[in-house]
């Protein structure tokens, strides 16, 4: 049984406005978690991270929010622009750097 | 800039062939990863390393094995392929105690 889902394979939204990236987790000793990105023909970049004791982390457009109690995080990028259209995974960890549980992943689609 | 390359891109096999899935990584990372990502499941780990001739079994470590004779090189080997090893093999290296991934971009295997 999956850890870690992404429920929206794919999601598309006009370029210049807010894309919502969504995430839930069933295991409450998870304590760090990633965005990773992926374009097609190769393999995933790291976009973003949060700790558990935050509850949001911002870098530039890219902000992700956690909230613990309802076992979900959310990747928010503001404004969205067509060279964000990739796969998007969240993956979590508990305690370990090496051993992370990845999502299915949202396909993002920036229309211009 | 750190670089992961994985020997082929593209992989046909028979069933029941031995297969060798090589990956390099030139950052001197002591951590080696090696992933399937198969469609709404995400990326799966199925071994790793985190010294040379050190593994420990991922998740889904069966009908698999692995080698790491050198630091920079870590080797995945289908002892006997089979058509449910059909899928996209993702290797990563990282730093002890990074969260940080680095991903190679793929070897894309299909088992006929």
């Amino acid at each position: 049984d999956q850890q870690v889902k992404q429920n929206s394979p794919s999601l598309s939204v006009q370029e210049g406005r807010i894309s919502i990236l969504n995430c839930d987790y069933t295991n409450s000793m998870f304590d760090y978690f990633l965005w990773y990105k992926k374009y097609p023909a190769e393999g995933p970049t790291f976009l973003i991270s949060i700790s558990s004791i935050k509850d949001k982390n911002e870098d530039g457009r890219f902000t992700v929010f956690l909230n613990k109690s309802a076992k979900h995080l959310s990747l928010h990028i503001v404004p969205s622009q067509p060279g964000d259209s990739a796969v998007y995974f969240c993956a979590a960890s508990a305690g370990s750097f090496n051993k992370f549980y990845f999502g299915s992943g949202t396909k993002l689609n920036v229309k211009p | 800039d750190v670089k992961v390359t994985q020997s082929s891109r593209y992989l046909v096999k028979r069933t029941g062939e031995k297969v060798f899935l090589e990956c390099v990584q030139d950052m001197d990372h002591e951590n080696m990863f090696w992933y399937r990502q198969d469609p709404g499941l995400g990326l799966r780990l199925i071994y790793f390393s985190y010294d040379v001739k050190m593994k420990e079994k991922g998740d889904i470590p069966e009908g698999y094995s692995v080698s790491r004779e050198k630091k920079e090189r870590f080797s995945l080997i289908l002892e006997s392929a089979s058509t449910n090893q059909t899928s996209m093999y993702l290797c990563a290296s990282s730093l002890p105690l990074q969260e940080t991934q680095y991903f190679g971009p793929g070897t894309r295997l299909l088992v006929l």
